[in-house]
């Protein structure tokens, strides 16, 4: 079975500051990887995945992430973080793509302070 | 159309009551699920349909009880709840509960969850 650490539970940061959301698996074989968003009370949506091909991938407001085979890791990054972005970030790792291996993290809420 | 509409947004129920949750969408998808998450915690699968028919039931009580009329709709019938049950309800859809060798076709789209508040 696989899992997911999220290592930081709340993470602060100024305004038009940088920002990484680390994310962490273990799996014996090979996952999909994904980055959902949860802004206050709203449901989840997805902020960017990796399926295949290339190891960075990029969302429409900014992020990116990277998956790292070799250090099992898939962190979130952002350069310049707004106030817009305050929310629950959910990394989650899929190992057959069957939703019923989809395995969240504990979530890392990101506070963007004036 | 590429949403997920879950309704009532919020719902206040005492523990002798029947209430329903309801869950649409018409992006074609053939698998829909039900998920319950508390304050300031992952969500948690409850249950999964496949092409309309029940495939996952992780144990849920016997007070939940799903149903998909149809492969656009998905209902969770709610009957004596407990306190304890009070949490956010989502719901999500995918293109096909199996990834058959397209694994993008397993990506879930949620909707903006039904907030349940047992008294």
């Amino acid at each position: 079975a696989q899992s997911v650490t999220q290592l930081d539970s709340q993470v602060p940061v100024f305004e038009e500051a940088p920002v990484e959301l680390r994310c962490n698996y273990s799996s014996s074989v090979s996952v999909y990887l994904f980055w959902y968003v949860q802004y206050p009370n709203q449901g989840l949506q997805l902020l960017l995945k990796y399926l295949s091909g290339s190891t960075l991938v990029e969302s429409i407001n900014g992020f990116e992430a990277e998956f790292n085979k070799s250090q099992t890791s898939f962190h979130l990054r952002k350069p310049s973080v707004h106030i817009s972005d305050t929310a629950e970030y959910f990394c989650a790792v899929s190992l057959s793509g069957s939703a019923r291996q989809l395995t969240f993290g504990s979530g890392t809420q990101l506070t963007v302070l004036p | 159309d590429t949403e997920v509409t879950q309704t009532p947004k919020h719902l206040v129920m005492g523990m002798t009551n029947k209430k329903s949750l309801k869950c649409e969408q018409h992006m074609g998808h053939r698998a829909m699920y039900w998920y319950k998450q508390k304050a300031k915690k992952p969500p948690e699968l409850m249950f999964v349909y496949s092409y309309e028919k029940l495939s996952i039931n992780e144990s849920v009580p016997s007070r939940f009880s799903p149903e998909c009329p149809n492969s656009s709709l998905l209902n969770l019938h709610l009957h004596a709840l407990q306190p304890e049950d009070s949490a956010l309800y989502l719901c999500a859809s995918s293109q096909d509960p199996n990834t058959s060798g397209r694994p993008g076709a397993n990506v879930l789209t949620f909707g903006a969850g039904s907030r349940l508040t047992v008294l």
